[in-house]
């Protein structure tokens, strides 16, 4: 069974860009959870996606934003980039809401200039 | 709300030795999850092992063990025979209220030859 996926690898931008990330999970998975993880903050948690509907949202502004497929695909978007932006956006994948456990994939590193 | 801390920035341990990685959690809820998830330099995120909070017993996968004392709110990770791909960052998680993951700011382990 394939892993989680996640395109692209890398990604470099500008200041005032807007980028979108993509987010192929495990076959069979339906929840779609976004992570940011930066040296100065850590993991943190953006949003989860369950058929189609955002579920949780972490404290982001307005400027991240997503959306889940009906294949349970998901995409990230993050318009008007700021060059804290730059990261390591994780995605992650679960059979359900609530289940126990995540698998991630590889990430997208986000460099905004 | 969940917090989870990791007091170990950085580790070493001698190859074939085992270690413990400390994990303490902050939560109310009754109901509730642990993982630990190794981050090698690649990014990725692997899922190592799992403690739900009503488990009367310690998690064990392979080399992997989970020491599980609820009453001092603590799952350290004890990583039996280390081994050189071990060195990685390894990070603790909780989860509660369907798909909120909180991650502690993670332990750099260093296997020495």
């Amino acid at each position: 069974k394939a892993g989680v996926t996640q395109t692209p690898r890398y990604l470099i931008k500008t200041r005032g860009q807007q980028v979108t990330l993509s987010c192929s999970p495990i076959s069979g998975h339906r929840s779609v959870s976004w992570y940011q993880q930066t040296p100065g903050q850590g993991l943190q948690f953006l949003f989860e996606y369950f058929s189609e509907t955002q579920r949780n949202k972490g404290n982001f502004p307005g400027r991240f934003s997503g959306r889940q497929f009906s294949n349970s695909r998901s995409e990230m978007n993050v318009s008007t980039l700021e060059l804290g932006d730059s990261a390591l956006y994780l995605c992650a994948s679960s059979y359900g809401q609530g289940a126990n456990e995540q698998f991630f994939g590889p990430g997208t590193r986000l460099t905004v200039l | 709300a969940q917090k989870i801390t990791q007091t170990q920035p950085g580790m070493f341990v001698q190859e074939k030795e085992a270690v413990t990685l400390d994990c303490t959690y902050d939560t109310s809820d009754p109901s509730y999850g642990l993982f630990w998830y190794k981050q090698p330099s690649s990014g990725e995120m692997i899922f190592l092992i799992y403690q739900g909070s009503y488990d009367q017993q310690n998690a064990t996968e392979g080399r992997y063990s989970l020491n599980f004392q609820k009453a001092r709110k603590s799952a350290n990770l004890v990583i039996s025979a280390s081994q050189l791909g071990d060195s990685a960052m390894y990070f603790c998680a909780s989860f509660y209220n369907f798909n909120k993951f909180y991650f502690g700011s993670g332990t750099k382990l260093n296997v020495k030859p």
